[in-house]
């Protein structure tokens, strides 16, 4: 079946370091991937997609590459704020698992100013 | 994107009784997902509820636990039935964004259900 799997938090990074959240995934069909955040308090929010091989989601200065040779989505940040911190899900979604959603463990990002 | 409005966003409950979770949705959509995000962990599906038939349980999840009723392409409930300790976690529901698996999820803002 469909799975995801994503680095274990937490991160923790200094402000304007440069973030990788490293995802990787298995799928029976031919994916959409997503990143969502969920910020302290929050819901959980789309924060960028891809939905074929190659394809780059970008948002809010992170970005994520599609990569089916390696069926990976990490995703980056070039500078991070303290305003990132947030927990991080990667997910996947394609229509051989009835359109539902499979969502990564969460990878948990500290900023300190 | 569509907007979500689900209640209540938290409540504390006895064991032994059940609380009903309600979404309502400001455009039709198909399908509708609920999820439980238990507490520092990731979300998990517990059924999708399609207009005018059975909501499709998965593993793990049974409809006289979690009964869910889908009356309207726009509302849908989801049952937290004879509640103990265990069941204390965040309840989502969420709906795909552009009514295709390629769109996403537009998630409602979350029930966070304490159960003493």
């Amino acid at each position: 079946g469909n799975s995801v799997t994503q680095m274990e938090g937490p991160v923790t990074l200094s402000e304007e370091a440069f973030l990788t959240i490293n995802c990787t995934y298995t799928a029976t069909g031919y994916p959409s991937l997503f990143w969502y955040v969920q910020y302290p308090g929050e819901g959980l929010q789309l924060l960028l997609k891809a939905t074929k091989a190659d394809d780059k989601g970008s948002n809010k200065g992170f970005e994520a590459t599609y990569r089916k040779e390696t069926t990976s989505f990490h995703l980056e940040k070039g500078s991070v704020q303290v305003s990132d911190s947030a927990v991080y899900f990667c997910a996947l979604s394609d229509n051989t698992g009835g359109f539902k959603t499979i969502f990564g463990a969460g990878t948990r990002l500290f900023v300190k100013a | 994107s569509a907007v979500i409005s689900q209640k209540p966003s938290r409540d504390i409950c006895q064991r032994g009784t059940s609380l009903t979770i309600q979404c309502q949705v400001d455009s039709q959509v198909t399908m509708m997902f609920w999820y439980r995000q238990q507490p520092g962990q990731s979300l998990t599906l517990i059924a999708t509820a399609n207009q005018g038939s059975e909501a499709t349980y998965e593993s793990g999840f049974v409809i006289d636990k979690f009964p869910i009723s889908r009356p309207n392409l726009t509302f849908s409930t989801l049952t937290v039935s004879n509640m103990s300790p265990e069941d204390s976690s965040i309840y989502l529901c969420s709906v795909d964004r552009q009514g295709s698996t390629g769109g996403g999820y537009t998630f409602g803002s979350g029930t966070r259900l304490t159960v003493v």
